[in-house]
């Protein structure tokens, strides 16, 4: 079983729609949580942290579920801009700075 | 100022030659990591450096030997690669270990030819 599964889509909704991402996590010692978003040949950059509160940053929602070992992503109004592979991210309690990548979802908005 | 620097953008070299990578942080970041990324897959850690000492080594072969001179610069130095190992070859950055909102740069292009 992958540490960081991600349902890699790919995704193809038209401009203004809703889309969400999810991602489970396996190690129930994870430490923090994130959403990268890679354009096609560009170096990934970080979306958004991911806390147990839930945050929300713009049309991007982002929520944690620690018992259910689950994180989303929601994109709101989505613009053709959007399109990009987002890549949910999880490091460990142990502190070694390591990233855990899911295999990332690819989403392409059309008009 | 999130910005990491890497040089070369792109780099083609022959399995003989012997190159260097090198990645640059102004953000005070005392951690830094090079990965390395295939196409249509995520990038794979390959080393770690905390307080300028390597910290993890994720089994790499030691064609790929890594470098931190000081706590703003990190290379890469290639020697004898195979054709398998053309990538994109990506520097990051964080301010430590447990707060590892890292930041990337944009990555060096390599060809083994």
């Amino acid at each position: 079983r992958k540490e960081v599964e991600q349902d890699p889509g790919p995704f193809n909704v038209p401009e203004g729609a809703t889309v969400a991402f999810n991602c489970t996590y396996s190690n129930s010692a994870s430490q923090s949580f994130f959403w990268y978003r890679q354009d096609c040949r560009k170096e990934p950059k970080l979306l958004m942290s991911v806390y147990s509160s839930g945050n929300e940053d713009g049309r991007f929602t982002a929520q944690l579920n620690r018992a259910s070992q689950y994180i989303s992503l929601l994109i709101r109004d989505s613009k053709l801009s959007d399109s990009a592979t987002y890549l949910c991210v999880v490091t460990l309690w142990s502190n070694t700075g390591k990233l855990i990548f899911g295999q990332g979802t690819t989403l392409q908005v059309k008009p | 100022d999130t910005e990491v620097t890497q040089t070369p953008k792109h780099l083609v070299m022959g399995m003989t030659n012997k190159k260097s990578l090198k990645c640059e942080q102004h953000m005070g970041h005392r951690a830094m990591y090079w990965y390395k990324q295939k196409a249509k897959k995520p990038p794979e850690l390959m080393f770690v450096y905390s307080y300028e000492k390597l910290s993890i080594n994720e089994s790499v072969p030691s064609r790929f030997s890594p470098e931190c001179p000081n706590s703003s610069l990190l290379n890469l130095h290639l020697h004898a690669l195979q054709p398998e190992d053309s990538a994109l070859y990506l520097c990051a950055s964080s301010q430590g270990l447990s707060y590892t909102e890292a930041f990337f740069g944009q990555g060096t292009r390599l060809t083994v030819v």
